[in-house]
Order: C-alpha cells, then sequence, then structure tokens
C-alpha cells in the first residue's frame, strides 16, 4: 500500500523567505509526527498530531515554525522567514494510534537555505 | 526518556550474523524497546521492538537481557542492504498521558556491511 509521502523532495530557498512542506500520511493513520535531521542535531522531534486533540508543538525550534493538519490527514509545515540554520531534512511520520510501536516515515523533504 | 548507549560504528560481512548492541542501565519497568534504522538517503525504519521476552520478525531478531539494562539487534545475514545506522530507543507506550508517543533519537550506530 501507499505509505508516508511527502512533497517537495528538495527545496532550496532564500534566506528570509517563507516555505511550506507538505506531508500525506497513511490513509487512517491518526496520529502524524514532523521531525527534523541536521548535521548538527541529529534526529529531532518538532511536533505531533492526534485526531482532534491539540497538538504538542513543544519540539519547534521557534515561533517561526508552524504546522497545520487539515481534516485529520495532510499536514503542512510552515516555516518563516527562513534563516540558514534551517536548512535541514524534514522527515514526517504517521502511525495507526498514539501508542502504536510502529511509525512510519516519509522519504523526507531536504531544505536548502541559502 | 531513559537513555541509550550504542557504539559509534560497527563492521560486518556479507553473509554473516551481525549483533548490534545497546545498553540502557535505567530503564523502567514499562519501557519499551525499539529498534529502528535509517538507510542512506531514506527516512527511518522500524526494525523491531520488545518488552521483556526475546522477539523475532522478518527483519531480525531482538534479545533483551533478563535484567532489561541492555539488549542486541541480531541480523542473522547480514546483506549490502542492511549497511544504515540503528537506532535503539526506549518508549513507554503504556500510558495515555505524557509524551511518549514521540521518538527520542540518540546517534546510533553506523553498520557498515563489507562484500
Amino acid at each position: 500500500g501507499a505509505g508516508v509521502s511527502q512533497s517537495p523532495s528538495n527545496k532550496v530557498t532564500e534566506k528570509g523567505k517563507d516555505v511550506e512542506l507538505r506531508c500525506d500520511p497513511i490513509s487512517g493513520h491518526t496520529a502524524l509526527y514532523w521531525y527534523r535531521q541536521s548535521l548538527g542535531q541529529g534526529l529531532e522531534f518538532l511536533i505531533y498530531f492526534q485526531g482532534n486533540s491539540a497538538p504538542d508543538k513543544s519540539g519547534l525550534p521557534s515561533d517561526r515554525f508552524s504546522a497545520e493538519r487539515t481534516g485529520g490527514s495532510v499536514s503542512t509545515l510552515t516555516i518563516q522567514r527562513t534563516q540558514q540554520e534551517d536548512s535541514a531534512v524534514y522527515l514526517c511520520a504517521s502511525s495507526l494510534e498514539r501508542a502504536s510501536h510502529e511509525q512510519y516515515f516519509g522519504p523526507g523533504t531536504r531544505l536548502t537555505v541559502t | 526518556d531513559a537513555k541509550t548507549t550504542q557504539p559509534n560504528s560497527m563492521e560486518s560481512n556479507e553473509e554473516e550474523p551481525v549483533h548490534l548492541p545497546c545498553n540502557h542501565s535505567t530503564i523502567s519497568g514499562t519501557d519499551y524497546i525499539h529498534w529502528y534504522r535509517q538507510l542512506p538517503s531514506q527516512g527511518p525504519e522500524y526494525v523491531i521492538h520488545g518488552l521483556t521476552s526475546n522477539v523475532n520478525n522478518r527483519m531480525a531478531s531482538l534479545a533483551i537481557a533478563e535484567d532489561r539494562k541492555s539488549s542486541t539487534l541480531i541480523l542473522h545475514r547480514a546483506t549490502l542492504r542492511d549497511a544504515a545506522v540503528y537506532y535503539c530507543i526506549l518508549r513507554d507506550v503504556s500510558h495515555s498521558g505524557g509524551s511518549n508517543y514521540k521518538l527520542t533519537f540518540g546517534k546510533g550506530t553506523l553498520l557498515t556491511v563489507n562484500p
């Protein structure tokens, strides 16, 4: 079946511009996660959505970062006024429910801020 | 989340077994041991998980020490496709509260498989 998909696969943007990254989770998965992987920080959690509950935004590094999940499915991560330190691979994952042992990851979006 | 310790890197030969160790001396009674791996230029991939008993699936086996302070991921016959970074992660999924849903990744073990 279809896995988690992300778009775009690569994004190059100029410092100060806004970017939107998209995630399509596996159909029927109620939990959705965003992670970021950068050379300096490894793989780190950003934000979590579960059904209609309020998201856990505790991992977002600054208020320039925001995310939404519409209709309990597709999610968009938005980074405003991008900085060079935002350059990283942004990974989306989904799981059937909160307590599921398996999280399924997408291929990621590589963001480069010049 | 309880901390895990893994070797930075390991090397193996193709078609030989590989034993990837993980120490987690501060593990709590409700922490599950999860293993994920990340192949080059891909997102992480679930491998296996366990609580107390040894586990087998089509990808690997997980051997858990009796005191649960360490575990070993076993790849029975390494292939070139198994070259990846392997992450050992503790996660308590038994409670509905708290932040137990997220994965906390360490640096993992980079496995190199020689042909």
